[in-house]
């Protein structure tokens, strides 16, 4: 069984303030990691898909890194606004082309306006 | 372009009935997949289609199926509903590459009494 782990379970932050969470998972048989973003009564919404030992990538005031040889991912948001709260999944896919993703149980951020 | 569409969006079952949840992929997407997310729990992978065959399953009794026609249109049904079934039932369209990003509806909302 494959397992997903997300730190901190729930994070609360002022407006302005950065802030980062930690995605571990498997590092065998790893083919990529996908951050998405879930706000409350909406879809959740991909953020970044990462496939590359060493991978960072940017939207805005958001950006992650990747170690798949140490098993985790980070997601850094800089300068947190209001909008930014949310539920942050970060989702682990093995083997090619199995389109099956293992969810870790979230990060749930509240920006404090 | 029209996102993921599922139907229906609530849906209150008694103990021992049964259900069929709709999802419509994007256009051009073949590959459907079904997670369910009970509270405490992430999403649960149930089972992903591609070009109506089922490709992968998840850890879940054989009361929960789906099928998948040939418009890539997917449904999910569970029989003999338990009151541990009510959660909110997600599926997600892929389209290219095993490593995209997958696209979700946002939900059925499932409540077995």
């Amino acid at each position: 069984i494959l397992n997903v782990e997300q730190s901190p379970q729930s994070l609360h932050v002022q407006e302005g303030d950065s802030t980062n969470f930690t995605c571990s998972f498997p590092s065998s048989n790893f083919y990529a990691l996908h951050w998405y973003r879930w706000e409350t009564a909406k879809s959740p919404e991909a953020l970044f898909v990462m496939t590359l030992n060493g991978d960072e990538k940017k939207k805005g005031r958001i950006s992650a890194t990747l170690n798949t040889k140490e098993g985790y991912s980070y997601l850094y948001i800089k300068g947190s606004q209001p909008e930014d709260s949310a539920t942050y999944l970060c989702a682990f896919e093995t083997g090619a082309g199995s389109y099956q993703l293992t969810f870790g149980k979230g990060t749930k951020l509240s920006v404090i306006p | 372009k029209a996102g993921v569409t599922q139907t229906p969006r609530y849906l209150i079952k008694t103990r021992g009935q049964q259900v069929t949840l709709s999802c419509s992929p994007i256009s051009g997407h073949r590959s459907v997949s079904w997670y369910q997310q009970t509270p405490g729990q992430g999403l649960q992978f149930l089972f992903e289609y591609f070009s109506e065959t089922q490709r992968n399953k998840g850890n879940f009794p054989g009361r929960f199926s789906g099928r998948q026609f040939s418009n890539s249109r997917s449904e999910m049904n569970v029989s003999t509903l338990e009151l541990g079934d009510s959660a909110l039932y997600l599926c997600a369209s892929k389209g290219g590459a095993g490593n995209t990003e997958a696209f979700f509806g946002q939900g059925t909302r499932l409540t077995v009494v």
